[in-house]
Order: structure tokens, then sequence, then C-alpha cells
């Protein structure tokens, strides 16, 4: 079974700096997905990033952006520019392949509580 | 883009009753959605996954007769607590997809759950 951790309980930033949130995983598999999701106050899950296991190059999203490091099995998640609203809950997610026919469970981790100070 | 609606928000249920939480996609068709737990500051835990026109799939140490599912149609699963407890308090969340999921996974507004 695959297992997510991240190991930064919480972190901060102050407004406008970046800020890098850790995930690693375990897994057998060679191609799987992975992705960031953020979970605001009001609880809504939201999507922030994925990746491909099997693309090279690293995930960007506006001021998002992903460290995939495969053989190290690594996903960090930078947020540059930080502003007030990535203040969250975030959280990484492993989703098995699945064969290309079905659908992959998502595993994660444990989140990180992101505050952002003014 | 994929949305999914939740109901309902929150409820509250005196113990021994039972509540029915729905997960609808609005905008797409899902043969397959997800029913999580999470409490307070932790994270998400997968409880089952919801087969349209079949049984759920329980993830182990899920109650199958305390969480009932069913997804009768392509657009509608549906949780029910039953006989619930105050330990059942928690907040539940749906998800589900467009596609097989590999560009993630739309999650509904979840319900909290307080059983006084």
């Amino acid at each position: 079974a695959q297992t997510v951790t991240q190991s930064q309980p919480e972190m901060s930033v102050q407004e406008a700096e970046t800020v890098t949130l850790s995930c690693t995983y375990d897994t057998s598999e060679s191609d799987y997905y992975l992705f960031w999701y953020k979970q605001p106050p009001s609880r809504q899950m939201i999507l922030v990033i994925r990746q491909e296991a099997y693309k090279q190059q690293n995930a960007t999203e506006n001021r998002f952006s992903v460290n995939f490091q495969k053989a190290a099995k690594s996903f960090s998640l930078k947020i540059s520019d930080s502003q007030l609203g990535d203040a969250a809950m975030y959280f990484c997610a492993y989703r098995t392949f699945g064969g290309g026919t079905s659908y992959g469970k998502l595993t994660f981790g444990q989140g990180t509580i992101l505050t952002v100070h003014p | 883009g994929a949305v999914v609606s939740q109901h309902p928000s929150w409820v509250i249920c005196k113990s021994g009753t039972s509540v029915k939480i729905e997960c609808r996609s609005l905008d797409f068709q899902a043969t397959t959605m997800f029913w999580y737990r999470q409490f307070p500051k932790q994270s998400l835990m997968l409880m089952a996954t919801s087969n349209e026109g079949s049984k759920a799939t329980y993830e182990q140490g899920v109650e199958k007769d305390k969480f009932l599912i069913n997804h009768a149609s392509l657009t509608l699963s549906t949780l029910t607590v039953t006989s619930a407890h105050p330990e059942d308090s928690s907040f539940y969340i749906c998800s589900a997809a467009q596609g097989l999921g590999v560009y993630g996974y739309t999650f509904g507004s979840g319900t909290r759950l307080t059983v006084v």
C-alpha cells in the first residue's frame, strides 16, 4: 500500500514571501499521479496542482510550482509571492495509476497548516 | 468546470436515528464516487468507493452496516449513517471525477454531522 508523509504539521510565511511544503511518499509503482490540494477554513477541497510521474518536467500553476524528485519519492510544493488567501491546510495526495481503466484511489498525507502573516 | 454538490452542509441528529447525506455531480456523470471522513485538523480518511449500479467497496475497518452507500444513478451517491452515535460525529466529504480522475477529483463542500 502507498503511504504519503507530510513532515511539517505547521508552517508560516510572511505575505509576499516564498514557502515550500514538503511531501514524501512510498510506492512500488512506476506510474502514478501526485496532487496538492488546499483546504481553506471553509473546508472545501481545492486542487492546486498535479504531476504525472512519467513526466520529468515539474508542474507549475501561476504562483504554485512543484519539485518532483521521482527517485527520492519527494514532491514538494513551492508557493511564491504568498498571499493572505493562501492560508489553508495543504494536503499532498497520491493517486494510483489504476491501469488506465479504473479510478485510482487517493491517499492523502497528514496535511500542513499554512499561516500567512501580513 | 466539474461541480460536486453535497447536502446537507450540516446536520444535528439524535443518537439512534439515521442521517442521509447526498452527493451529486452537477455537470458530469460520475460512475464512481468516493466518501471520506475527516476529523478536525486531520487528514481525509477514505471510507468507501461508491460504484454506480453495484455495491460499494468499503475500506478496512469501516462498518458496512453503519455506513450505507447507494449509487443509484450516474449523478447521485448517498451515504446513510444508520443508528448514529456521538462517535459518528465528524465531517464527511464526497468526491467524484470526470473521466478516470487523472486530472484530479472534485470534492463536495462536506457535511458536518453532530450526533447528540
